[in-house]
């Protein structure tokens, strides 16, 4: 799986919109963007995934850049709850059930 | 929907020892994969079975295994205990087919005395 780059921290005022990076320069034409998030003494949750088009579900939106090189997860109204580390992932189509691979990801911090 | 359930949700036990996790999937998930996560190396791939075979297999030594049954539950099984195996042990459960989204259990926390 290629490699992302994603800040090591952010903090975000509750209730205030979210931007969270992730550079991933060496994508290929058909690689997934994924996200997941960790919240304290829980496991991973999926997040959102997306290929070429903006994304939104129930949780976030996923903005990915023209190129590609880079996307955008979009919390439009954090909450105390959405306190957590980030992963993005890229991950190869037709990868089936290929694990994950994680990096560091992005702790986010929600003040109240 | 019932998520995926891991016993115990913690562990303690002591160098040398052999211990065995388990894991409930998702009703209807076929896959099932495990991850050592700890607090100097993140999250790292153990590995996942499908259908009772392992189809993929992590960086780990052989004293790591695991299993999968007829009815897609997943035990894995750690011998010879060492004092670096003290971590969380996450299984996740996916439907089969492409780019399936990963369901996460809360993890079994495993301490090594």
């Amino acid at each position: 799986d290629a490699k992302t780059t994603q800040p090591n921290s952010m903090e975000s005022n509750e209730e205030e919109p979210v931007h969270l990076p992730c550079n991933h320069s060496t994508i290929s034409g058909t690689d997934y963007i994924h996200w997941y998030r960790q919240l304290p003494s829980q496991g991973p949750e999926y997040v959102i995934h997306g290929l070429t088009s903006n994304v939104n579900n129930r949780m976030a939106s996923l903005a990915i850049a023209e190129d590609r090189k880079s996307s955008t997860l979009i919390l439009h109204r954090a909450t105390l709850r959405d306190a957590a580390v980030y992963y993005c992932i890229l991950r190869a189509p037709f990868s089936g059930n290929t694990p994950l691979v994680f990096g560091k990801g992005t702790r986010l911090s929600v003040i109240a | 929907k019932a998520g995926v359930t891991q016993t115990p949700r913690y562990l303690i036990k002591t160098r040398g020892q052999q211990v065995t996790l388990s894991c409930s999937p998702i009703s209807g998930h076929r896959s099932v994969s495990w991850y050592q996560q700890t607090p100097g190396q993140g999250l790292q791939f153990l590995f996942e079975y499908f259908s009772e075979t392992q189809r993929n297999k992590g960086n780990f030594p052989g004293r790591f295994s695991g299993r999968q049954f007829s009815n897609s539950r997943s035990e894995m099984n750690v011998s010879t205990l060492e004092l670096g195996d003290s971590a969380l042990y996450l299984c996740a459960s996916s439907l089969a087919g492409r780019d399936q989204p990963q369901h996460f259990g809360d993890g079994t926390r495993l301490s090594i005395l």
